[in-house]
């Protein structure tokens, strides 16, 4: 199985930052992987398929790249509405797994 | 617009049984390979199941093989989620997610979650 690891746990930044989170995989999983958000109480919203792809919808501040077994999620200019927690996710095996997630604080 | 809602979710004990249904509007379920991902309270995401879109092929976490089982019914536009010996440990919100059409195979939607609590 493919293990998930993203870094850090939790960070605090203030809007206008740029925000680097990443995604390691246990193995190579090429560019099956995925971003999303989840605000609190609510479901997740897909922003990045395969490692760069942004979704239709989701702001160009939103950015990922990487491939194999290190990804990375960056967010220019933080703004208010992107504090929330980021998941990364591997749909490269059968078995899907996701990172432990990284939540986004206002400082 | 492409609409998942999930229900059945409930107190149940431990040992017990429950079955989530997955309601599907919008578009096609049929066309589609669908997912079920649970979060436990106050803790991160948990991929659990996967169903091929005519459910020929299921693939399933290991915590939960053989005691879970989805099916669907493309004709009832429903997914379902069967849900034997349950555990404290399977006290999560449970969401359906569509698998999207890209080759990467991303959960483009997802419904609002149920709420199953495993205690005695």
């Amino acid at each position: 199985d493919f293990q998930m690891t993203q870094s850090p746990s939790s960070l605090s930044a203030s809007v206008g930052d740029r925000v680097t989170i990443t995604c390691r995989a246990s193995q190579r999983i090429s560019n099956y992987l995925n971003w999303y958000q989840q605000k609190s109480g609510k479901a997740p919203k897909l922003l990045i398929s395969g490692a760069s792809s942004l979704q239709s919808g989701v702001p160009s501040r939103f950015s990922g790249s990487g491939s194999g077994t290190y990804f990375t999620l960056t967010i220019t200019s933080l703004q208010p509405e992107d504090f929330a927690t980021y998941y990364c996710q591997q749909s490269y095996g059968s078995v899907r797994s996701f990172g432990q997630g990284t939540r986004v604080e206002i400082k | 617009e492409v609409q998942l809602v999930e229900s059945g979710g409930d107190l149940v004990q431990p040992g017990g049984s429950l079955r989530l249904s997955c309601a599907a509007s919008g578009f096609s379920l049929g066309t589609y390979w669908m997912s079920w991902v649970r979060q436990a309270p106050g803790k991160g995401l948990e991929w659990v199941a996967n169903i091929k879109h005519d459910g020929s092929d299921m693939y399933y976490v290991d915590s939960v093989r053989g005691r879970f089982t989805t099916s669907r019914d493309n004709s009832k536009n429903s997914l379902y989620l069967q849900m034997n010996s349950l555990r404290a440990d399977d006290t999560a919100v449970y969401y359906c997610a569509r698998v999207g059409p890209s080759v990467f195979g991303a959960f483009d939607y997802w419904g609002q979650g149920t709420l199953v609590t495993v205690s005695s």
